[in-house]
């Protein structure tokens, strides 16, 4: 079956742009998750959801990130007046219901803000 | 905020030997999960294990709650197994996110 995707898979903008990450999960994956893997800082997680609960944004650096997730199924998310540091790969994980589940990774999107 | 330490960070291996990689972690988990990336390729779940050990072809993970320590052993190494192995925790407290070490570089020559 289609496994997770995520689109674009390489954006380079502008400082100081807005951005809009996609992500498909897996079909009937009720958890879904944001992480973010930067050169020399390893991988971070950024945001979770589960079903219809209230998403877990622990992770997101600043209010300028924010994420959604329509219909329990495809997340956007988004980041505003884009900085340097934001240059990263964007990955997405999606797992059948809730965090005690092995979670399957997406492609991911390269971004690079000049 | 749970600390995750892998060793070593890299690790150049010959085709055949057996391969050991650690992490430790600081605060009590729930999971821990064992990640393979290879160079520019996605990410993919190998184990999650909360207790004991599992077993995946020339893969083992093992886990020991006590000593907050894991092990990926890979056997019989072939140079197609060249990836970086993540390790990556869920913390118990409601804390639903992963926490990555910072992986270790495994080439095997052949």
């Amino acid at each position: 079956g289609a496994g997770v995707s995520q689109s674009p898979s390489n954006k380079v903008t502008e400082k100081g742009k807005d951005v809009e990450l996609r992500c498909d999960p897996i079909s009937g994956h009720t958890a879904l998750y944001w992480y973010r893997q930067s050169l020399g800082q390893g991988l971070e997680f950024l945001i979770y959801f589960q079903g219809n609960s209230a998403p877990d944004k622990s992770g997101l650096p600043s209010d300028r990130f924010s994420a959604e997730r329509t219909g329990g199924s495809v997340s956007t998310l988004t980041i505003q007046r884009t900085q340097q540091e934001d240059s990263a790969v964007y990955l997405c994980a999606s797992s059948p219901s809730g965090s005690f589940y092995e979670q399957f990774f997406g492609p991911g999107t390269r971004l690079t803000v000049l | 905020k749970n600390e995750v330490e892998q060793s070593p960070q890299n690790l150049t291996a010959q085709e055949g030997e057996f391969i050991t990689i650690n992490c430790s972690y600081s605060v009590g988990i729930s999971a821990l999960h064992w990640l393979q990336q290879h160079p520019g390729g996605g990410i993919v779940s190998l184990f999650m294990l909360s207790s004991g050990k599992k077993k995946h072809g020339r893969l083992i993970a093992t886990i020991n709650i006590q000593e907050k320590h894991s092990s990926l052993h890979i056997t019989a190494s072939h140079p197609r197994d060249s990836a970086v192995y993540i390790c990556a925790v869920r913390s118990g407290g409601g804390a639903d996110g992963l926490t990555f070490g910072k992986g270790t570089h495994l080439i095997i020559q052949p």
